[in-house]
């Protein structure tokens, strides 16, 4: 079946520490996207990709990294530079021609 | 500045009701506009998708409406059930497809027997 696979589904993350997310499609999906949702935000954008090689920042970029080498997969780090990262973690992937987004289940990080 | 609002947190409603949920804008101009659907600890998931040259969209019970006058969408779903209970989502698009959506907060829906 195709579908989107985020991994792991919990996190814990030491203070000081880089944790990476990982984000896997086989849709065949040219764009790709993460958001981050926390109690009574919504989703807010993080970074995001329309082809290989290539991403821009979202709104909440700072103490976040992507890299986009391969269409299948865009794997998230969270820095030590991010001050708040306990949060829920949402991938995402569309198609050109479909304009609605596949969601990947979400990681749950926490910062212990 | 830019706004997008859905104007409850919470809706209660008993079942075989209609439920109906709004969503406003400020500042933005999309293109289309979509509605989703998350259960708690998962990921949204699409329901529909409404352009701005459409005043109406329906889907089995699920009806969408789009006035880029009053800048607002109208989520409606008919003869609603305990099953239905969940937290949607609008979202906008201002750009061709690859682009990526502002969402709004969501607003948790409860379907009572």
């Amino acid at each position: 079946d195709g579908g989107i696979t985020q991994s792991p589904k919990y996190l814990f993350r030491k203070e000081g520490q880089n944790v990476t997310l990982s984000c896997e499609q086989n849709l065949n999906h040219d764009a790709m996207y993460w958001y981050r949702q926390d109690p009574g935000q919504g989703l807010r954008l993080i970074y995001y990709s329309q082809i290989v090689n290539d991403f821009q920042k979202g709104d909440i970029a700072e103490g976040y990294s992507v890299s986009r080498e391969k269409k299948e997969s865009f794997p998230l780090t969270v820095t030590s530079a991010q001050k708040n990262p306990t949060a829920f973690y949402l991938c995402a992937s569309r198609g050109l021609l479909h304009y609605g987004y596949t969601f990947g289940s979400g990681t749950r990080l926490t910062v212990v | 500045s830019q706004k997008i609002e859905q104007n409850s947190e919470a809706l209660n409603i008993q079942e075989g009701k209609t439920a109906t949920l709004t969503c406003n804008y400020t500042n933005y101009s999309p293109a289309y506009l979509q509605w989703y659907r998350q259960d708690p600890g998962r990921g949204p998931v699409f329901l529909l998708l409404i352009r701005e040259n459409e005043k109406e969209k329906r889907k089995e019970r699920l009806k969408v409406t789009f006035d880029t006058t009053l800048k607002q969408s109208l989520f409606h779903i008919t003869a609603s059930q305990p099953a239905d209970s969940a937290t949607y989502l609008c979202a906008l698009g201002e750009g061709q497809a690859g682009t990526a959506l502002i969402f709004g907060k969501g607003t948790t829906l409860s379907v009572s027997s």
